[in-house]
């Protein structure tokens, strides 16, 4: 079975605080995602990396930075989070040409 | 661009009833279809999918059929378990085919 998991289930932190939210996948995964879900919004996703190194921005990329230094691990940093971050942020992979993702737990981020 | 429209909730049902949640589509050509389905405190995780036109995909009971006539992927169930309960989401992959594009979700409440 296919394993993502990410670094926290819950996270509180305080305005201006630099956060890192990791993720980690065992299937050898060419893709991973970021994505931050929200009542009423449903998914949009922050950014995305298709090879170590690599990244590209999705459709709400403003405020957060990422880093892909190894294939199975692609992290999430917000580099002074702000209260509008307050959300659930859910990590994705799949494989390259794939079209299936396989999702982690999410971590549900407060931002005060 | 590509986007995919779901059904508000929440859909409260007692146990047994049928389940309908629709979802519409816009897209170029005819893309894969997928429902994904989030039980509480859980990431998402793939429900069923269609890759072609006409094609019925179906996991759990749950069924979905890709219409291309009506542009239409809607999921149903015959005889809905209180297990059942959880937010179900559209998506189809984006002309890149490397990023998913998602509705808002649906919440799907199920009383005994």
């Amino acid at each position: 079975d296919v394993k993502v998991t990410q670094s926290s289930r819950y996270l509180v932190k305080r305005t201006g605080e630099k956060v890192f939210l990791e993720c980690v996948q065992d299937m050898d995964h060419e893709n991973m995602f970021w994505y931050r879900q929200d009542p009423g919004l449903g998914l949009r996703l922050i950014y995305f990396s298709y090879d170590v190194k690599m990244k590209e921005k999705g459709d709400i990329p403003e405020g957060y930075s990422v880093s892909r230094e190894k294939k199975e691990r692609f992290s999430l940093i917000l580099e002074s989070a702000s209260t509008n971050q307050t959300s659930m942020y859910l990590c994705a992979s799949g494989r390259d040409g794939g079209e299936t993702q396989y999702f982690g737990p999410g971590t549900r981020l407060l931002v005060l | 661009g590509d986007s995919v429209t779901q059904m508000e909730g929440p859909v409260t049902l007692s146990e047994e009833a049928f389940l309908t949640i629709n979802c519409t589509y816009t897209a170029t050509g005819y893309p894969s279809l997928f429902w994904y389905v989030q039980y509480p405190g859980e990431g998402l995780q793939l429900l069923l999918k269609a890759t072609k036109a006409d094609d019925k995909g179906s996991n759990k009971g749950f069924e979905a059929t890709y219409r291309k006539e009506t542009t239409s992927f809607h999921l149903e169930k015959g005889s809905v378990q209180v297990s059942d309960s959880a937010v179900y989401f559209c998506a189809l992959p984006n002309t890149g085919f490397q990023k998913l594009v998602f509705g808002t979700g649906t919440r799907l409440l199920v009383s005994p």
